[in-house]
């Protein structure tokens, strides 16, 4: 399996300062038809997960641009600019590449 | 709009079963697969299952390969998971997933969740 590791578990940031999450695969999501199967998914307190990032680096629709991913291969990030009170909850990176799919443990990100 | 319910969930014993269902509506149901995604009490999601659009294809993780089984009606737009021989550790809220196999091939759109609690 491939296994996720996120770090940190939790984060408290100030508003208005930026905040990143890394995420870790013990596999490559690198396909050979030249996509990353990286996805990041945030979860607030007793909602559903919604879908923020797709292919590493691409927002969904709707996905405000203080959000950002970079990565390749195994390393993966997630960076939040002038993080804001309602991007309060836990994030997951999941990788699409192996079957099972799998996610980090989840990065809890709270306000100061 | 675009909407996945999912129901089913409530108390069972261990070695129990129970079916949950995954109502769609909103959109072309058949065009999309579908995942369930499981979160066990104040903890993380663990991916369950995956049923292609058509049923041709469905996919397990281990711990619950031989116990569980995914399957869907396209007729009645509904995405099913059977669950036998439960175990104390299936406890979880168990969410419905579309998968987004046109563009981004992510979890697009999500159910609220139904609640299995495994309870001697």
């Amino acid at each position: 399996d491939a296994v996720m590791t996120q770090t940190p578990l939790s984060l408290s940031v100030t508003p208005g300062q930026s905040a990143s999450i890394s995420c870790k695969s013990s596999r490559s999501l690198l396909h050979t038809d030249g996509r990353t199967y990286l996805y990041w998914y945030l979860q607030r307190t007793g909602q559903s997960p919604q879908l923020l990032i797709y292919d590493v680096s691409r927002r969904f629709s709707g996905v405000p641009d203080r959000f950002s991913g970079s990565g390749s291969g195994t390393d993966f990030t997630l960076k939040i600019s002038r993080v804001e009170a309602e991007d309060v909850g836990v994030y997951y990176c999941m990788q699409g590449r192996h079957i099972p799919l799998t996610f980090g443990g989840g990065t809890k990100v709270e306000i100061k | 709009q675009e909407q996945l319910v999912e129901s089913g969930g409530g108390v069972v014993r261990p070695g129990g079963s129970l079916r949950l269902s995954c109502a769609a509506s909103g959109f072309s149901f058949s065009d999309y697969g579908i995942h369930w995604v499981r979160q066990a009490p104040g903890k993380g999601l663990q991916w369950v299952a995956f049923i292609r659009y058509d049923g041709s294809h469905k996919y397990y993780i281990d711990s619950v390969k031989g116990r569980f089984t995914i399957s869907r009606d396209n007729s009645q737009n509904t995405v099913y998971l059977q669950m036998n021989s439960l175990r104390a550790e299936d406890t979880a809220v168990y969410y419905c997933a579309r998968e987004d196999t046109a563009l981004t091939d992510a979890f697009d759109l999500w159910g609220q969740g139904t609640m299995v609690i495994l309870s001697s």
